[in-house]
């Protein structure tokens, strides 16, 4: 069965400084990782994802992620933080292995608040 | 493109109603998902339809939830009887085939069963 972990509730982070919220996954197979966004009363954005190749990932608005296979990590980073970044941010794993390699399964959230 | 769509955006109703909520994917995509979303559980997968067929249910709490997909660019949730326990955000989402695309979510519709 697949598997995420987001550790952190919440990321405070003031405005100007990197900002990185964490997420570890489980799988049987080889993932394939995705990062969203929520902003309040609206439905999660798709910010990036990692397929294969590269292990660092660049997408919408600046932010990127590193997939690391040794740690089963894909942090999600910023190298400066906005206040309109601030949202909840959802990791999420698909396995490509098994009857079940169409579906996401999502981390609870991290909620990042981003101080002026 | 739009977007998905659903509708209604938010839906107040009284325990024992019956609730209907609706969704447009994305033309061209052939997956379509339905998630709820609580803070206590987060964010759980329905049913997966691909193709206008559902292809894994096992996400529908009980009997009482029912979807249909009649046609690639419609699909329904309904609830019959709603409880208060229902209440949610219900998000539709869709995907062109295939396991690295990614999914693209609706709006919600926000349900209250009082």
């Amino acid at each position: 069965a697949q598997s995420v972990a987001q550790p952190e509730d919440q990321v405070n982070v003031a405005e100007g400084n990197p900002l990185t919220v964490k997420c570890t996954y489980s799988v049987s197979g080889n993932p394939y990782l995705f990062w969203y966004v929520q902003y309040p009363n609206r439905g999660l954005q798709f910010l990036l994802k990692y397929i294969t190749g590269d292990n660092l990932v660049k997408g919408s608005y600046g932010f990127e992620a590193e997939f690391n296979k040794s740690q089963t990590s894909f942090h999600l980073k910023n190298p400066s933080a906005l206040v309109s970044d601030s949202a909840l941010y959802f990791c999420a794993v698909r396995d490509l292995m098994g009857a079940g390699s169409y579906q996401l399964t999502f981390g609870k959230g991290t909620k990042l608040s981003v101080i002026p | 493109d739009a977007g998905v769509i659903q509708s209604p955006r938010h839906e107040v109703t009284e325990m024992g109603q019956e609730v209907t909520l609706r969704c447009k994917p994305i033309s061209g995509h052939n997956s379509l998902f339905w998630y709820r979303q609580t803070m206590m559980r987060g964010l759980e997968l329905l049913i997966y339809f691909n193709n206008n067929v559902p292809i894994d249910d096992s996400g529908m709490p009980e009997d009482r939830f029912s979807a249909k997909m009649p046609n690639a660019s419609f699909s329904t949730l309904k609830i019959q009887p709603s409880e208060p326990r229902d209440s949610a955000v219900y998000f539709c989402a869709s995907s062109k085939g295939g396991a690295y695309n990614e999914q693209f979510f609706g709006p919600g519709t926000r349900l209250t069963v009082l």
